[in-house]
């Protein structure tokens, strides 16, 4: 498919466990994103990447958050020590453009929703 | 703060009703606006972007207008149907790359 692709789509861990979340954003897409989507609410801003530079990182809520784009491509997101509040779905979302621009849109993909037990 | 609200949170119409959902933004210089549909577990579908230096676009049923000078940008859906239910999400990019999100409104089209 030509869309932006999200593994896994369900995660359960225990609270402590470490996990790994994948994103294979679309195609000769420069820019990457995470966001971060608590139940009831709008997606919040995780981090950016340019090609495999991360670029901003303001949004990771603490430094059991961490974010990774080695090739440029396939991003992942790894929380370690998971707690309860890591509970939401995580977005992962591409765009052509680098930097900002009117007509850069962002393609999202169907995120993985993450239960902290 | 730059902050993005939609209000209401929830909407309930019968079928053939045209929708009208708002989203406000607390800065008149923005770059784009997104709306966009989410489905239950699911992830988000981009329905419109409208640039800073356009009013508004349309695709098919779907018309978003935008008004920056008074923060305030509007999705209309004509003649709905029960397929429309989903929540409708508003973001913008305000000063830099990131999207701004609005926390949604949820619509339920009742058959």
């Amino acid at each position: 498919g030509a869309g932006v692709s999200q593994s896994p789509r369900y995660k359960v861990a225990k609270r402590g466990q470490d996990v790994a979340l994948r994103c294979d954003p679309i195609s000769g897409h420069v820019s990457l994103f995470w966001y971060q989507q608590a139940l009831g609410q709008g997606p919040e801003f995780l981090t950016y990447f340019q090609n495999e530079a991360q670029l901003d990182k303001s949004g990771l809520p603490s430094d059991r958050f961490f974010a990774e784009r080695p090739e440029g491509s396939v991003s992942t997101l790894k929380i370690q020590r998971t707690q309860q509040e890591d509970s939401a779905v995580y977005l992962c979302a591409s765009s052509f453009g680098t930097g900002v621009a009117p007509s850069y849109e962002q393609y999202f993909g169907p995120g993985t929703r993450l239960t902290v037990t | 703060k730059q902050e993005v609200t939609q209000i209401p949170a929830a909407l309930s119409v019968p079928e053939g009703e045209n929708l009208v959902l708002n989203c406000s933004f607390t800065d008149s210089a923005i770059y784009n606006l997104q709306w966009f549909r989410q489905d239950p577990g699911k992830g988000l579908t981009s329905l419109l972007l409208i640039q800073s230096s356009q009013r508004e676009q349309t695709s098919g049923r779907l018309n978003a207008s935008l008004d920056k000078s008074s923060g305030r940008s509007t999705l209309y859906i004509a003649a709905s149907q029960p397929g429309d239910s989903a929540t409708y999400l508003c973001a913008v990019t305000f000063d830099d790359y990131k999207l701004s999100f609005g926390a949604g409104t949820t619509v339920t089209v009742r058959a």
